[in-house]
């Protein structure tokens, strides 16, 4: 079974400019989640979609947005690019099963990220 | 808001050297808590977790204890090896395991 795929490994843009970032999750796996990682902040949650829809959102500007597609795949944008934003962003798959008393949680499976450098 | 205390690194040990990953955390409720481990160039991967007090995580002779007293859930392993060689994060979740707060990760170091 293929693992999560994030699409490009490595992008240079400059301030002002924006930017879309590709996850395709494990077949099979609904919920797509979004992390940014630096060496100041850490890891930090950006949000995540479920049947296309966004069910968590971190604390982030707006502009940094995603969406999902109906086959799972999702995309994330940051437009305005700031030099701030330059990070590791990370994609994590999981599914997810809707029982009786409500969601259950599966473990997350992580992409190898895609480095962005603004500059 | 919820956060994660890790010790800082790097943690640099022999071969078959004891190893302890400070971790404490700061959350209402009773969150879940995990161990994620990143190699040179890779995502996360999940090492261990545990749902409620008292619970023990192990995998790949790594174990930590929800210990809901201490609020802690510290990481070990009686003999590393060189290929334990990574950083480690520990992480909280109270809503649902998609949505982590993560702690600022203790990178390991193993000669042999």
């Amino acid at each position: 079974k293929a693992g999560v795929t994030q699409t490009p490994r490595y992008l240079i843009k400059t301030r002002g400019q924006q930017v879309t970032l590709s996850c395709s999750p494990i077949s099979g796996h609904r919920s797509v989640s979004w992390y940014q990682q630096t060496p100041g902040q850490g890891l930090q949650f950006l949000f995540e979609y479920f049947s296309e829809t966004q069910r968590n959102k971190g604390n982030f500007p707006g502009r940094f947005s995603g969406r999902q597609f109906s086959n799972s795949r999702s995309e994330m944008n940051v437009s305005t690019l700031e030099l701030g934003d330059s990070a590791l962003y990370l994609c994590a798959s999981s599914s997810r099963r809707n029982m009786d008393r409500g969601w259950t949680n599966e473990k997350l499976f992580f992409g190898s990220g895609t480095q962005l450098s603004v500059l | 808001g919820d956060s994660v205390t890790q010790m800082e690194g790097p943690v640099t040990l022999s071969e078959e050297a004891f190893l302890t990953i400070n971790c404490t955390y700061t959350a209402t409720g009773y969150p879940s808590l995990f161990w994620y481990v990143q190699y040179p160039g890779e995502g996360l991967q999940l090492l261990l977790k545990a749902t409620k007090a008292d619970d023990k995580g192990s995998n790949k002779g790594f174990e930590a204890t929800y210990r809901k007293e201490t609020t802690s859930f510290h990481l070990e392993k009686g003999s590393v090896q060189v290929s334990d060689s990574a950083v480690y994060f520990c992480a909280l979740s109270n809503t649902g395991f998609q949505k982590l707060v993560f702690g600022t990760g203790t990178r390991l170091l193993v000669s042999p």
